[in-house]
């Protein structure tokens, strides 16, 4: 069964500090790979996606994203974490061939200390 | 240029009752999309829209169900409410031909059964 796996449910991180949050997922093929944030009582943001090519894509507000097909992973990063990047972030992969639905990670959310 | 909009913002209902949210598309686009989001864990897709018709559907049962208007905004329709269906309820829209993941989400609905 297709699935996506974020095996961090909560990161603790000094500001300044790097970031990184994991992402694994289960497909037949490789698929359509993103990532959102959600902010307390925010909607989702796309911070960045990946459908084929450069394996290292940049995304907004820093944060950047290497897909791995040998290791199924598509693994957030960020230099410098800043105090307002405390906040909920999901992983998420399409399958145009699954109807173009989006299967969603647990979710990992990011503590941001002084 | 506005966004996804999403009304009631929060909703209380008792079980066995039947609510309608709605959902406005950011201007252009004529897909529509529902997710679930229950408490700590990641969306779930319901179904999506285009051209007034539905043309995918998650694991959710018969009583979830939608409609797509000629302007593109769309409701979501939910009978016979159970205490599990307690969750956000976003709605994502985007251009057709665009990945299922380049899509802007709303702030959500916030269901509570009780």
């Amino acid at each position: 069964a297709q699935s996506v796996t974020q095996p961090d449910i909560h990161i603790t991180v000094s500001e300044g500090a790097s970031l990184e949050l994991r992402c694994n997922y289960s497909y037949g093929a490789t698929p359509y790979l993103f990532w959102y944030v959600q902010s307390p009582g925010q909607g989702l943001q796309l911070l960045l996606k990946y459908f084929s090519g450069d394996t290292l894509v940049q995304g907004i507000k820093g944060f950047e994203a290497e897909f791995k097909r040998s290791q199924s992973s598509f693994n957030l990063r960020k230099p410098s974490v800043h105090w307002s990047d405390a906040a909920e972030y999901f992983c998420a992969v399409g399958l145009k061939a699954a109807g173009n639905k989006l299967t969603f990670g647990g979710g990992t959310r990011v503590l941001v200390k002084p | 240029e506005t966004g996804v909009t999403q009304s009631p913002t929060h909703l209380i209902k008792t079980r066995g009752q039947q609510v309608t949210l709605r959902c406005s598309s950011q201007s252009g686009h004529n897909t529509v999309s529902w997710y679930q989001q229950a408490l700590g864990q990641g969306p779930q897709f319901i179904f999506q829209y285009y051209r007034e018709e539905e043309n995918g559907r998650g694991n959710f049962p018969p009583r979830f169900s939608g409609l797509q208007f000629p302007n593109y905004s769309s409701e979501l329709n939910v009978n016979a409410l159970e205490l599990d269906d307690s969750a956000l309820y976003l709605c994502a829209s985007r251009e057709s031909g665009r990945s299922p993941g380049e899509q802007y989400f709303g702030p959500g609905t916030r269901l509570t059964v009780t």
